[in-house]
């Protein structure tokens, strides 16, 4: 099936430090997605994404739609402890807009 | 309150003891869908719905099975559990195929 490779795994970071990970996949993308996932709860969705070299922010964080299709990054400024937990990019490919593919994740950890 | 709602949340079963974790949202969602969530695997989607009686399979759909009879209501069932499928389970749902999604709390489930 289609991969969506996410990096990085972790990070540890400082708080007030800005954050940035990455999402790659194979297939062209019709959609990026990104959710935070806190411990025993759901992915929550921070920004979604619909167009090649959109750059959409939610507060302290920006996101874009890579100009190939086939990538996105997620920054996050002036990290806060709150800003801990698991990391996902997500999306849908030009091929079958129903069905979601996830990246495996980044933990950040922040240290007050 | 807008929610997608799952019961159980926590299961502990035996292989081969059929069994049915129920999924309802409140929001007239069309598009509705199962994810397991494994260890450095991220969410992998397992069935997805874009309406009443119009499901189709994700990308791990293998021992599941699911149906969609009423807009609000989305039961996954393991007609034959096996180990293997010892995972956290997420339902979710949007109000169009392709959008951003709203996730369910997760189920808990040990097959042993």
């Amino acid at each position: 099936g289609q991969q969506l490779n996410q990096s990085p795994q972790s990070m540890f970071i400082q708080e007030g430090e800005d954050v940035s990970m990455n999402c790659t996949s194979s297939s062209i993308f019709n959609t990026w997605l990104w959710y935070k996932q806190d411990p025993g709860e759901g992915p929550v969705l921070l920004i979604a994404l619909y167009k090649a070299g959109e750059l959409t922010s939610n507060g302290r964080l920006t996101a874009q739609f890579g100009i190939t299709r086939k990538d996105s990054f997620l920054n996050i400024s002036a990290s806060i402890p709150s800003d801990v937990g698991i990391y996902f990019c997500a999306g849908h490919t030009i091929y079958n807009f129903n069905k979601f593919y996830f990246g495996s994740g980044t933990k950040l950890n922040v240290k007050p | 309150e807008a929610q997608v709602t799952q019961n159980p949340r926590y299961l502990i079963t035996v292989t081969g003891k059929k069994l049915t974790v129920t999924c309802s949202q409140n929001m007239n969602h069309e598009y509705m869908s199962w994810y397991r969530q494994d260890p450095g695997l991220g969410l992998r989607q397992i069935y997805y719905s874009m309406n009443v009686e119009v499901t189709d399979k994700g990308d791990v759909p293998e021992g599941y099975k699911v149906s969609r009879k009423e807009k609000r209501n989305f039961p996954l069932i393991l007609e034959s559990p096996s180990p293997n499928q010892t995972s956290l389970y997420f339902c979710a749902s949007s109000s169009e195929t392709g959008l951003g999604q709203y996730f369910g709390p997760g189920t808990r489930l040990t097959v042993l």
